[in-house]
């Protein structure tokens, strides 16, 4: 059935390392692919998207590339702050219906 | 704009009891959609409005949860009676066709 599988976390970095959060999926057809983050006593935020193979997300710095081949959407930045410190969910949708998430990844991020 | 919003924050009831949780959605955005979070596992999908018709309810766990959409704007989500395995955060989402969703900060229901 459809899934996605993230990576477990807590991740716990220091700041300005790289940062990268697996996410993989199951689905059938080509569906839009999400992150979302949620921030201490906030809700869920759109992060990034992509919606066809081979897209790149981006935006604060974070980026993930649509890879079909691989059912992947891995999460990434070069250089992580303390504020980048929350949980970080992957889904995806079949256009822009229900979205399905993952189980989400707490990134703690020391100074 | 405001963004999409949510009553209570944190209700805890009683086990037995009835809660209602209400969402507004942001203004003209026909897709609502209600998600919920047990125990810290994956953010799972309950129902899907479009205006006030259900577009799919296929998440929906039991007849003990009753979800309304009048009018084609708020939301209510009820659960009666609550068991103690409702317990989690419950999320609203809404769009406007064919764009990402936009969450409410959640409702956190505590069943005690």
């Amino acid at each position: 059935g459809n899934s996605v599988t993230q990576m477990e976390g807590p991740v716990t970095l220091s700041e300005e390392a790289f940062l990268t959060i697996n996410c993989t999926y199951t689905a059938t057809g080509y569906p839009s692919l999400f992150w979302y983050v949620q921030y201490p006593g906030e809700g869920l935020q759109l992060l990034l998207k992509a919606t066809k193979a081979d897209d790149k997300g981006s935006n604060k710095g974070f980026e993930a590339t649509y890879r079909k081949e691989t059912t992947s959407f891995h999460l990434e930045k070069g250089s992580v702050q303390v504020s980048d410190s929350a949980v970080y969910f992957c889904a995806f949708a079949k256009g822009f219906q229900k979205l399905v998430f993952g189980t989400g990844t707490r990134l703690l991020v020391s100074p | 704009e405001a963004g999409v919003t949510q009553f209570p924050s944190h209700s805890v009831i009683e086990k037995g009891q009835t809660v209602t949780l209400r969402c507004d959605p942001i203004s003209g955005h026909d897709n609502l959609y209600w998600y919920r979070r047990v125990m810290g596992k994956e953010i799972k999908f309950l129902l899907h409005f479009v205006k006030e018709s259900k577009q799919d309810e296929s998440g929906m766990p039991n007849n003990r949860f009753l979800a309304e959409r009048t009018g084609g704007t708020y939301s209510t989500l009820k659960v009666q009676p609550a068991e103690l395995e409702d317990s989690g955060v419950y999320f609203c989402a809404s769009s406007p066709k064919g764009q990402p969703q936009h969450f409410g900060d959640g409702t956190r229901l505590s069943i005690l």
